[in-house]
């Protein structure tokens, strides 16, 4: 089982909000874990959104605008990058991260079509 | 203005040598941890490994997949972060981006490199 699990594709319309989900391994607990998101465009490099942990530790990369926003849900031990107002230039691929031990694992990633 | 710009990319045969390198600047490169990660074509992202800052002990941390293939190292008086590849597969095939800090924060650009006879 991967350590973290993201559905490979999610479709939404302009203006409606999306709740992009990672999920960690069972052994793992969420709450435990800062989870960082990123967001990468065709042909670009990807692009630091976001870390959350808690409501108390958290951070917004610099420029992201606030509509990008993090959580969790204990009960599904996942993570989520909630992106409100959705716009055409949302559209891009989305991966989570966790430093699990001393390494890091990206989530497999999540493509967001906006339409 | 944080830049990242990766170099040394390429085509190379199978089991060949090869050393990307990524020159740093905008920030504090000296106090910075670094880490390579890598994207094969059409695929997700990979961690290849990270280095530590001197100050930090200067250690590294690798992916089990290049683990024993693979050495990062940095050179704190040029800003430069360096990734010695040996034994290369074709699986090695991906552009190989750095990032900066703990966070990866800040991307280059990638480089290619394509393993193939």
């Amino acid at each position: 089982q991967a350590v973290l699990t993201q559905p490979s594709s999610l479709s939404a319309s302009p203006g409606a909000s999306a709740s992009l989900t990672c999920t960690l391994r069972s052994d793992i607990n969420v709450g435990t874990y800062r989870i960082y998101w990123y967001q990468q465009k065709p042909g670009s490099p990807p692009q630091y959104l976001l870390r959350y942990k808690s409501d108390s530790d958290k951070q917004q990369g610099s420029g992201v605008p606030s509509r990008f926003s993090g959580s969790k849900d204990a009960s599904a031990n996942a993570g989520i990058l909630l992106i409100s107002g959705l716009q055409s230039e949302d559209e891009a691929d989305y991966y989570c991260m966790i430093w699990h031990i001393t390494a890091v694992v990206f989530g497999g990633g999540t493509r967001l079509t906006v339409l | 203005e944080v830049q990242l710009v990766e170099s040394g990319g390429g085509l190379v045969k199978p089991g060949g040598p090869l050393r990307l390198s990524c020159a740093a600047s905008g920030f504090t490169f000296s106090n910075a941890w670094m880490s390579w990660v890598r994207q094969a074509p059409g695929k997700g992202l990979e961690w290849v490994g990270r280095i530590k800052s001197k100050t930090d002990g200067g250690t590294t941390d690798y992916a089990a997949p290049v683990n024993g293939r693979i050495t990062i190292s940095r050179d704190d008086s040029t800003n430069t972060l360096y990734l010695q590849m040996n034994g290369l597969i074709t699986e090695d095939t991906a552009v190989y981006y750095c990032a900066t800090d703990h966070g990866l924060f800040n991307w280059g650009q990638g480089t290619l490199v394509t393993v193939s006879s």
